[in-house]
């Protein structure tokens, strides 16, 4: 069965530095894709990055990079510089497979909420 | 639409009642899917309609609970005999077809959810 783990319930960041969430993940299917969503106070959820299990580069995103390491099953994020504006939930996600009869299921962490110091 | 549209935006009912959420995907997205988030929690996946092929209801946490999609385009979810621990936001979002592995790379559009009261 996929799950999605998230260990940090909440961190602290100064503005301006980088910060890593982590995210490790479990499945069986050698192919999926890894997304990292946030969600701001006002609830909305905030598509932010994604990486495939054949990518063989890291993915990035302006601010944002995934830490892909696929052996150790984790899939950190790296927000660097960060703003006011980061404040959020973070959500680590999975979505196992082609499709077929397991569908394109995407299942989501705990998440992990972030606030970032002035 | 530009979006993903739900409504209710806020639905207070009392216990025992059923209730209908809508959800209306962005134009030509032809996969749907409900999650529910209670307060403070992740994301608990509900059900995903994809086109024409048979909906996944493998996260329905009850019988009285279900969903349809007519036409495929919106989106009901309906509870029925409402409980107090149905008490959650439902969030609705839809994605492009896929197809292949590139397909896997498409994030979701969420909606701003329904938030559920069952007082």
């Amino acid at each position: 069965a996929q799950k999605i783990t998230q260990t940090q319930p909440g961190m602290f960041v100064q503005e301006k530095e980088a910060v890593t969430l982590d995210c490790t993940y479990d499945t069986s299917d050698p192919s999926y894709g890894l997304f990292w969503y946030k969600q701001p106070s006002s609830g909305e959820m905030i598509f932010l990055i994604y990486q495939g299990s054949y990518d063989q580069q890291n993915a990035t995103e302006g601010r944002y990079s995934l830490n892909f390491q696929k052996a150790r099953k984790s899939a950190n994020l790296v927000i660097s510089a960060s703003q006011l504006g980061d404040s959020a939930m973070y959500f680590c996600a999975m979505r196992e497979g082609l499709g077929g009869t397991g569908g394109f299921k995407t299942i989501f962490g705990a998440g992990t909420r972030l606030f970032v110091k002035a | 639409g530009a979006g993903v549209s739900q409504s209710p935006s806020n639905k207070v009912t009392e216990k025992g009642k059923d209730v209908e959420l809508r959800c209306d995907p962005i134009s030509g997205h032809t996969a749907l899917y409900w999650y529910r988030q209670s307060l403070g929690q992740g994301l608990e996946f509900l059900i995903y309609f994809q086109g024409n092929s048979a909906p996944d209801k493998s996260g329905l946490p009850s019988d009285r609970f279900s969903a349809e999609r007519t036409g495929g385009s919106v989106s009901t979810l309906t509870i029925q005999r409402t409980q107090q621990e149905d008490s959650a936001v439902y969030l609705c979002a839809s994605s492009s077809q896929p197809s292949g592995t590139g397909s896997l790379s498409g994030g979701y559009t969420f909606g701003s959810g329904t938030r559920l009261t069952v007082v």
